[in-house]
């Protein structure tokens, strides 16, 4: 098992930019995985493979990496970015591992 | 369009089992495995486990060895997490969530969730 670090709280006015970082020991070897949940929704991923976007995720939203550290970036903040934001990775066996999760809040 | 739907709320009392149901649609059901993953109340997000519905064969989380148990029906597209001797303490919103394909074990659709509320 191994742990991915993430800060509690993160907090930008509109329009800024908000970076939420994950660190972990793994993240030097495995991919990393971003989910947005807003209150009272289930997870939705906005970013897999350290830096691509599903279809339908704004372009504001892009990932990057950096020995152990991931970092995921929204340019020009939105109200409706407003959510928890979780880091996410996985060993070659299939055991997944969650950060604690960030809190984005917007000013 | 791809589709996890969960079963309803469910109460039960410490000691108790609970089995949630998770069925797909939109896709082809053996091809992808089935994450589970809790959340307690106010809390973060928490890995299960895994099933891939093609063979049934699953990987659980540590923790719940022994008490979680993930099965799967291919006849009606329905993934099961059975959880044995439940205590306080696993009151939460469970999701399924399906793996995407490409075998490095991520959660591409999400479940709606079911609340299990574990109380005397």
């Amino acid at each position: 098992s191994y742990d991915l670090t993430q800060p509690p709280s993160v907090s930008v006015s509109p329009g800024q930019t908000a970076r939420i970082t994950c660190s972990g020991d793994a993240l030097a070897k495995q991919y990393a995985y971003w989910y947005q949940q807003r209150p009272g929704q289930a997870p939705l991923l906005v970013i897999y493979n350290y830096r691509e976007r599903p279809s339908g995720i704004p372009e504001r939203f892009s990932g990057s990496s950096s020995g152990t550290t991931v970092t995921l970036t929204i340019s020009g903040v939105q109200p409706e970015d407003e959510a928890d934001y979780y880091c996410q990775s996985a060993d070659s066996s299939g055991s997944v591992v969650f950060g604690g999760g960030t809190k984005l809040t917007v000013l | 369009q791809v589709q996890l739907v969960q079963s309803g709320a469910e109460v039960k009392k410490p000691g108790a089992s609970v089995k949630v149901s998770c069925k797909a649609s939109g896709y082809t059901f053996t091809s992808q495995y089935i994450h589970w993953v809790r959340q307690a109340p106010g809390q973060g997000l928490e890995w299960m486990g895994i099933i891939n519905p093609s063979d049934g064969s699953t990987n659980y989380a540590q923790r719940f060895q022994g008490r979680v148990t993930m099965t799967r029906d291919t006849s009606t597209r329905t993934v099961y997490m059975e959880m044995s001797s439940l205590r306080s303490e696993d009151t939460a919103m469970y999701y399924c969530a399906r793996d995407d394909d490409s075998g490095y074990y991520f959660c591409d659709h999400w479940g709606q969730g079911t609340l299990v509320t574990v109380s005397s």
